[in-house]
């Protein structure tokens, strides 16, 4: 299994780009979650998804937007990039609490800054 | 909503001697406890994990930490460390999503 992947690992964008992160994971997973990671804060949820078709927001949506056709990817679509953006994300997928053991999966992480 | 507040933001120490990360941890409802490793330029890893049944648990690498339900505590100990421990250490509870501390960095010197 390749657990989690993402891609770019890194990227730089332009004020007012878009872009999308991909994410994808070969583990049957039914939880993906995207979160961000900024020095001191820990790391922040922004959307996740509990299955094909079903999304919702985390603690710090606001930029970002999702979708899940498919139990494997989960993107994340950066509509207008800021520079408030410039952070790692880290996408993360798990099985469905009360079925396992409610341990999620990292990605390797994407590195965007946005000038 | 629950929220998990790590007591030290940078904790440096010597090598082979005992180290504790302090997790503190606010819910009103049983929760799920979480310790990470993130080492540099990659992912987290799971160290260990509290579900329920005995309050000291074991992790990988050494790591142990002991649930404190009265005191709302999760602390990640280890009796003696080596310089490959050094990383970020994210303690983190699950009440329908995961919420994570902010990070406690810890460095071992030689």
């Amino acid at each position: 299994n390749a657990g989690v992947t993402q891609t770019p690992k890194f990227q730089v964008l332009k004020t007012g780009q878009s872009m999308t992160l991909q994410c994808a994971q070969d583990m049957n997973h039914e939880y993906m979650s995207w979160y961000r990671q900024d020095p001191g804060m820990g790391l922040r949820l922004i959307h996740y998804s509990v299955g094909a078709g079903i999304t919702d927001q985390g603690e710090v949506p606001n930029g970002y937007n999702v979708s899940r056709s498919t139990t494997e990817d989960f993107p994340l679509r950066l509509l207008s990039a800021a520079p408030s953006q410039t952070s790692v994300y880290f996408c993360a997928s798990s099985y469905a609490p009360g079925l396992r053991s409610y341990e999620q999966y990292f990605g390797p992480g994407t590195r965007l800054t946005v000038t | 909503a629950q929220s998990v507040t790590q007591l030290d933001s940078q904790v440096p120490v010597f090598e082979e001697a005992p180290v504790e990360l302090r997790c503190n941890y606010s819910s009103s409802v049983s929760v799920y406890l979480f310790w990470y490793v993130q080492y540099p330029n990659q992912g987290l890893q799971l160290l260990l994990k509290y579900l329920s049944g005995s309050t000291l648990v074991k992790g990988i690498n050494g790591f142990e930490a002991e649930f404190n339900k009265s005191q709302t505590s999760f602390h990640l100990r280890k009796p003696s460390v080596h310089i490959s421990d050094t990383a970020e250490y994210f303690c983190a509870c699950h009440y329908g999503k995961l919420t994570f501390g902010q990070g406690t960095i810890l460095t071992v010197h030689p």
